[in-house]
């Protein structure tokens, strides 16, 4: 089945060190790519994604691209800030006709960053 | 213009009772998904809900079930609770016309505890 691996965390940065989550992940199909942010007490949200080969996905400063290839779509953000401290999701869409959209998660990461 | 809502948002149980916990979907739409977030891992897709209809399950066992009305919120109940059932119950919400690469709202979850 689908699945999603991504780096263990926590990671820990100073503010405006550069940012590499790695993300890899095994579908049978072509599935939709996408990060979600968990910051503390509150839900799940959308940071960027990308549905197609080659797209880069951006959004606040961070951007992924979906590698085909490598099966791959690693997180980067050139200078972190202590506001970005969060859990950070990668996650597939599985799309079945006819029985609509599943998200598979990695297990997170966590980020800290420090002043 | 309202997110997605649920209800309760922090809930305490022990082992063989019964729980329901409630989704009220973002505006506009029609589709609810529910997963399940145990303390450090990525959220697990339960199942999914459209046009009053389980269309998609996880595997989960049949002590989950949920139910779908016509305004489209949405129930998640848990029967004979175990105490590995202690999770944070996601629900998320989306608009079938987008298929795969259309975003899920998530909820900010309700927390059980099972004792």
């Amino acid at each position: 089945g689908d699945s999603v691996t991504q780096m263990e965390g926590p990671v820990t940065l100073s503010e405006e060190a550069f940012l590499t989550i790695n993300c890899t992940y095994t579908a049978t199909g072509y599935p939709s790519l996408f990060w979600y942010v968990q910051y503390p007490g509150e839900g799940l949200q959308l940071l960027l994604k990308a549905t197609k080969a080659d797209d880069k996905g951006s959004n606040k400063g961070f951007e992924a691209t979906y590698r085909k290839e490598t099966t791959s779509f690693h997180l980067e953000k050139g200078s972190v800030q202590v506001s970005d401290s969060a859990v950070y999701f990668c996650a597939l869409s599985d799309w079945v006709t006819g029985g609509g959209n599943k998200l598979t998660f990695g297990t997170g990461t966590q980020l800290k960053v420090e002043l | 213009d309202a997110g997605v809502t649920q209800s309760p948002t922090h809930l305490i149980k022990t082992r063989g009772q019964q729980v329901t916990l409630r989704c009220s979907p973002k505006s506009g739409h029609d589709t609810v998904s529910w997963y399940q977030q145990a303390l450090g891992q990525g959220p697990q897709f339960i199942f999914q809900y459209y046009e009053e209809e389980e269309r998609q399950r996880g595997n989960f066992p049949d002590r989950f079930s949920g139910h779908q009305f016509p305004n489209y919120s949405s129930e998640l109940n848990v029967n004979a609770l175990l105490l590995g059932d202690s999770a944070l119950y996601l629900c998320a919400s989306s608009l079938e016309s987008r298929g795969d690469t259309g975003e899920l709202f998530f909820g900010e979850g309700s927390r059980l505890t099972v004792l």
